[in-house]
């Protein structure tokens, strides 16, 4: 079946920093998705991006939609301690497919 | 307030029992999912339903089972034959009518089977 890598499994930062983090398919995707999980909750949507070459912002967070459709990037600029938890990337080739998840990366940051 | 509920947010049962999960949305979505977390681990899908009174299995289907006969509603049943159904547990849904559709997840139900 489909699957998604994500790279790295985990990052321990110092606050203040930039953080990069990937999401690499086997597969074309229409639709890439960015989630953060705090501890002990559900994910949360963080970035949706629909078209390839497509870059947006939420924020601090940046996120692009590879131009090869199969893979995108996420981007945190100068990290805080509440940026801690699991980054999880998700594609969706169509409205009626389900939404594959990567294994997520996660982060940590020192303060 | 709308969103995705699900309760109890701790649920604690004796082995051997069937326990089931409650997931309500007011989204009027479309689509709902059951997913299965373990500690440190990914997202594992275990059944989702795209329309009222019809569902998939996902990829660890067995030992569950769920109903939707309403479209608001997709409870999950964690039965005894669950070799190891202690997790946390997410239910997530979408509207499907369109390419910016985007998955919504509830804040979760921890499971330990004592």
């Amino acid at each position: 079946g489909q699957q998604l890598n994500q790279s790295p499994q985990s990052m321990f930062i110092q606050e203040g920093e930039d953080v990069s983090m990937n999401c690499t398919s086997s597969s074309i995707f229409n639709t890439w998705l960015w989630y953060k999980q705090d501890p002990g909750e559900g994910p949360v949507l963080l970035i949706a991006l629909y078209k390839a070459g497509e870059l947006t912002s939420n924020g601090r967070l940046t996120a692009q939609f590879g131009t090869t459709r199969k893979d995108s990037f996420l981007n945190i600029s100068a990290s805080i301690p509440s940026d801690v938890g699991i980054y999880f990337c998700a594609g969706q080739r169509t409205s009626y497919d389900k939404v594959i998840f990567g294994p997520g990366t996660s982060l940590s940051v020192i303060p | 307030d709308g969103g995705i509920t699900q309760s109890p947010k701790y649920l604690f049962r004796k082995e051997g029992q069937n326990v089931t999960l409650s997931c309500e949305q007011n989204l009027n979505h479309d689509a709902m999912y059951w997913y299965r977390q373990d500690p440190g681990q990914g997202l594992r899908l275990i059944y989702y339903s795209q329309i009222v009174n019809d569902f998939q299995k996902g990829d660890i289907a067995e030992g569950y089972s769920v109903s939707r006969e309403k479209k608001e509603s997709f409870p999950l049943t964690v039965t005894s034959a669950q070799k190891n159904p202690t997790a946390f547990y997410l239910c997530a849904s979408r509207r499907m009518q369109g390419a910016s559709d985007t998955q919504y997840f509830g804040p979760g139900t921890r499971l330990t089977v004592l």
